[in-house]
């Protein structure tokens, strides 16, 4: 059972560009969770999606950032016109339907903005 | 709002020392708790979760305890070895089942040979 995936694993995109970054659950997880960790931050919750529905958004940015989770294939977290603030590690996450609701987390996705 | 502390930022020890690091959140209705290992520049391990209905949870050498009232949890580890050097993250649900976790910022752990 393949655990979360996410790609690309690292991404350099110049200041004003658009960052797209994707995140397959693991097998049988229907909810996938972002979050962002900054240089010298804590992990930070932004938004948490089931199959085609925004659940919680009370963490993504107003402007720029979106996410989505299409009934057919992987979560996306897109960003607009990137600025160097953006550079950071993104991390996915998938919990299962039921039972403990435990959270597995990916790779993440580092994103470099020049 | 939930906030989660976890104090020292650091910790050096020797190698086959027995350890307790520690985590504290200010909202102590919590659903569960889970702590996370992450090694530079890599994605975060699961090690334990516990329910808010669990005083504590084991895997191996490690032991996780929770005290709801007091607002604390602690990740005990056993004998510790080089290979457990990493950064131990504490982390808590706290609106229900699947909802967002709330991190503390870690302890960083180097286990000296």
């Amino acid at each position: 059972n393949a655990g979360v995936m996410q790609n690309p694993r690292h991404l350099v995109r110049r200041r004003g560009q658009e960052a797209r970054l994707r995140c397959s659950p693991m097998k049988g997880h229907s909810h996938v969770y972002w979050y962002r960790q900054l240089p010298e931050e804590g992990l930070k919750f932004m938004v948490y999606l089931q199959k085609e529905n925004i659940i919680d958004e009370s963490g993504m940015p107003k402007e720029r950032f979106s996410a989505e989770f299409p009934k057919e294939g992987p979560s996306i977290l897109r960003i607009q016109q990137v600025v160097r603030g953006d550079s950071a590690a993104y991390f996915c996450a998938s919990s299962p339907p039921e039972g403990s609701y435990e959270q597995y987390f990916g790779p993440g996705t580092r994103l470099t903005v020049t | 709002k939930q906030e989660v502390t976890q104090i020292p930022a650091a910790l050096s020890v020797p190698e086959g020392e027995n350890l307790v690091l520690n985590c504290s959140f200010t909202d102590s209705a919590i659903y569960n708790l889970q702590w996370f290992r992450q090694d530079p520049g890599k994605g975060l391990t699961s090690l334990l979760l516990i329910q808010s209905s669990q005083r504590e949870q084991t895997s191996g050498r490690l032991n996780a305890s929770l005290d709801k009232s007091s607002g604390r949890s602690t990740l005990y580890i056993a004998a510790s070895q080089p290979g457990d050097s990493a950064t131990y993250l504490c982390a808590v649900s706290s609106t229900g089942a699947n909802s967002k976790l709330t991190f503390g910022k870690g302890i960083t752990l180097s286990v000296r040979p």
